[in-house]
């Protein structure tokens, strides 16, 4: 069955390094949303697109991340350079606008990032 | 969008009904009542969503009363494969501002 795909799956990496993160959404899914879940606060929305085109990006760091979709198959989340405090799971969900105005979200498994 | 309350945590026994409230006081008209459903180590998944009344799916139910100021999500007769960290999500899409998701409830269903 179609699902959200994420790479990496883990990712180590050191403080002041580029990390970028990858998203396939479903195939026919117009918008694609980008997660941040930690402990301490949760699940928080970083930034969304519908047709490519980015909505809100207001939960973003403006100064480190950066969020892009180049293709319809293809999204991706960057941050640089990294800091500890990046250090969380990252989700990716897609979706299409129910008959309700909300959307049902796909997730996919997440991208576990560490900065040291 | 509508703030919504939940309880932190909840404990059930296998094979028990669990039930789910969750508050949200200040529901606007055109607000929909979403649940998810999170598993260690993955991303929520949708479970049910409802306007008014009773949706029932193959998974839970959801009532929500006349007021809609609150919503319960109903699980029958639960296993240890449920324990999970619910969410509700009050919200439509007047604009585009997607749902926001709370701290949610973590249910543990012992055996």
């Amino acid at each position: 069955d179609a699902r959200v795909t994420q790479t990496p799956r883990h990712k180590v990496t050191e403080m002041g390094q580029e990390v970028t993160m990858r998203c396939q959404p479903i195939l026919g899914h117009n918008t694609v949303f980008w997660y941040r879940q930690t402990m301490m606060q949760g699940l928080e929305l970083l930034a969304y697109f519908r047709n490519r085109a980015p909505l809100d990006d207001s939960g973003m760091p403006k100064d480190r991340f950066s969020a892009e979709m180049p293709d319809a198959t293809l999204a991706t989340l960057k941050i640089q350079p990294s800091e500890p405090r990046d250090s969380a799971v990252y989700f990716c969900a897609s979706g299409l606008p129910r008959q309700t105005g909300t959307y049902e979200q796909y997730f996919g498994p997440g991208t576990r990032l560490t900065v040291t | 969008l509508a703030k919504t309350t939940q309880p932190i945590s909840m404990d059930s026994y296998e094979g028990q009904e669990v039930n789910i409230t969750c508050s949200h006081n200040n529901i606007a008209t055109n607000d929909y009542i979403t649940w998810y459903q999170q598993f260690p180590s993955q991303g929520p998944r949708f479970i049910i969503q409802g306007y008014k009344t009773k949706v029932t799916n193959e998974v839970a139910s959801l009532f929500i009363p006349a007021d809609r100021k609150s919503s319960t999500l109903s699980l029958p007769r639960v296993s240890l494969s449920d324990t999970a960290v619910y969410y509700c999500l009050v919200g439509a899409l007047p604009g585009n501002t997607p749902l926001v998701f709370g701290k949610g409830t973590r249910l543990s269903v012992i055996a």
